[in-house]
């Protein structure tokens, strides 16, 4: 089974702090991504990227950045964390080698509260 | 663009009684579909898939039909229990690796 690994289940931060967000894949995918959940909201995508070091801009980029340094790690990193920023943070990757159309695996999530 | 339509909820169920959750999508290619499930403080599981029309997904008793002529990915239980009270979520992905989510439909079970 593929298994998606979020850093953390639960976090705590202040405005103005820096935050990292952590995900590990262990299915070598070539696709990862960054949602957040909010009631009423849905699913929205943060960023995305195809393989590593690259990343592309989701529907809600702003006041967000990534990293892909290695291809089973994908990091979430909010510059200057804000309120607005509270949320439910889901992790997830696909492969496309196989063939396109593949579903994607999520993490269990992380419950992010700024304060 | 893409879209996925589900039916808003909650929907409140007795246990063993019949569910369905509506889906229906727009797309301009020839996508798949899948439904997820999210219990509470959880991420999203897949729940099952179909990749073509006609194809007929199922998992835990759990299935779902691909209909293109209706344009549907209607859910179905025919007896519910408690535990598959969760957020049901209806997706497509249509020529690449981008997944489009309906908004999510909450069950609740009851015994």
């Amino acid at each position: 089974d593929v298994k998606v690994t979020q850093s953390s289940r639960y976090l705590v931060k202040r405005t103005g702090e820096k935050v990292f967000l952590e995900c590990v894949q262990d299915m070598d995918h070539e696709n990862m991504f960054w949602y957040r959940q909010d009631p009423g909201l849905g699913l929205r995508l943060i960023y995305f990227s195809y393989d590593v070091k690259m990343k592309e801009k989701g529907d809600i980029p702003e006041g967000y950045s990534v990293s892909r340094e290695k291809k089973e790690r994908f990091s979430l990193i909010l510059e200057s964390a804000s309120t607005n920023q509270t949320s439910m943070y889901l992790c997830a990757s696909s492969s496309r080698r196989i063939q396109s159309n593949q579903p994607q695996h999520f993490g269990d999530g992380t419950r992010l509260s700024i304060l | 663009g893409d879209s996925v339509t589900q039916m808003e909820g909650p929907v409140t169920l007795s246990e063993e009684a019949f569910l369905t959750i509506n889906c229906t999508y727009t797309a301009t290619g020839y996508p798949s579909l899948f439904w997820y499930v999210q219990y509470p403080g959880e991420g999203l599981q897949l729940l099952l898939k179909a990749t073509k029309a006609d194809d007929k997904g199922s998992n835990k008793g759990f299935e779902a039909t691909y209909r293109k002529e209706t344009t549907s990915f209607h859910l179905e239980k025919g007896s519910v229990q408690v535990s598959d009270s969760a957020v049901y979520f209806c997706a497509l992905t249509d020529a690449g690796n981008m997944l489009t989510f309906g908004g999510g439909t909450r069950l609740m079970v009851k015994p």
